[in-house]
């Protein structure tokens, strides 16, 4: 099964300060279609997980331009600029590349 | 609107077999895809499988054959069932929805998952 290791496992922040978190893959996630399937989803306290990023660096609708994906292969990153309040949670990232799809243990994203 | 609601026992006796309803409203189970994603308290989450549009499943092979998922269209409702459950399957629960996948699917609506203990 494809292991996807994150970095930090928790990241302290001030309001304001851009954060960044490290998903990294034992196997490439780069599909036969040439299509990679990577997301990244954050659970706010009490409350179901919530997609941020597919495929890598493509905002779902709604999410705001601080939230940047990007990588390839087996390194993949998610900044965030200016941290506000409703950013913290916990973030996961995905992948839908290789049966079974598997999540990161996780990132979480507290303030200072 | 979009919605899904899981539905199951809060407490399971130790090897009896779980089962959980996921009901849906506002999209069609022939369209979208409804996948199990489980998550142990303060723990991480776990995708265990996927009732796919056309009516195929895939599961996790981490639930070997224990686990089992089907669905009832004219209802709106995927059905997941687990047996010898043991301790460490106490989780949330949780239903989510992903796009049919042109070609990326994710999962972009969940339900509020139901909390399961498996009592010894």
């Amino acid at each position: 099964d494809v292991v996807l290791t994150q970095t930090p496992v928790s990241l302290s922040v001030t309001l304001g300060d851009q954060a960044s978190i490290s998903c990294r893959s034992s196997q490439s996630l780069e599909y036969s279609d040439g299509y990679t399937y990577l997301e990244w989803y954050l659970q706010k306290p009490g409350q179901s997980p919530q997609l941020l990023i597919y495929g890598v660096s493509n905002r779902f609708s709604g999410v705001p331009d601080r939230f940047i994906g990007s990588g390839s292969g087996t390194d993949f990153t998610l900044k965030i600029s200016r941290v506000e309040p409703e950013d913290l949670g916990v973030y996961y990232c995905f992948q839908a590349t290789h049966d079974p799809y598997t999540f990161g243990a996780g990132t979480k994203l507290e303030l200072k | 609107q979009v919605q899904l609601k899981e539905t199951g026992p809060d407490l399971v006796q130790l090897t009896q077999t779980l089962s959980i309803t996921c009901t849906v409203s506002g999209f069609s189970l022939t369209t979208y895809n409804v996948h199990w994603v489980r998550q142990p308290p303060g723990k991480g989450l776990e995708w265990m499988g996927a009732m796919w549009n056309g009516g195929g499943t895939d599961y996790n092979s981490a639930f070997k054959s224990r686990l089992s998922i089907s669905r009832d269209t004219s209802k709106s409702q995927v059905f997941l069932k687990m047996n010898s459950l043991q301790t460490d399957d106490t989780a949330k629960y949780f239903c989510a929805r992903s796009q049919p996948g042109s070609p990326y699917w994710y999962f972009d609506f969940w339900g509020p998952g139901t909390m399961v203990t498996v009592s010894s």
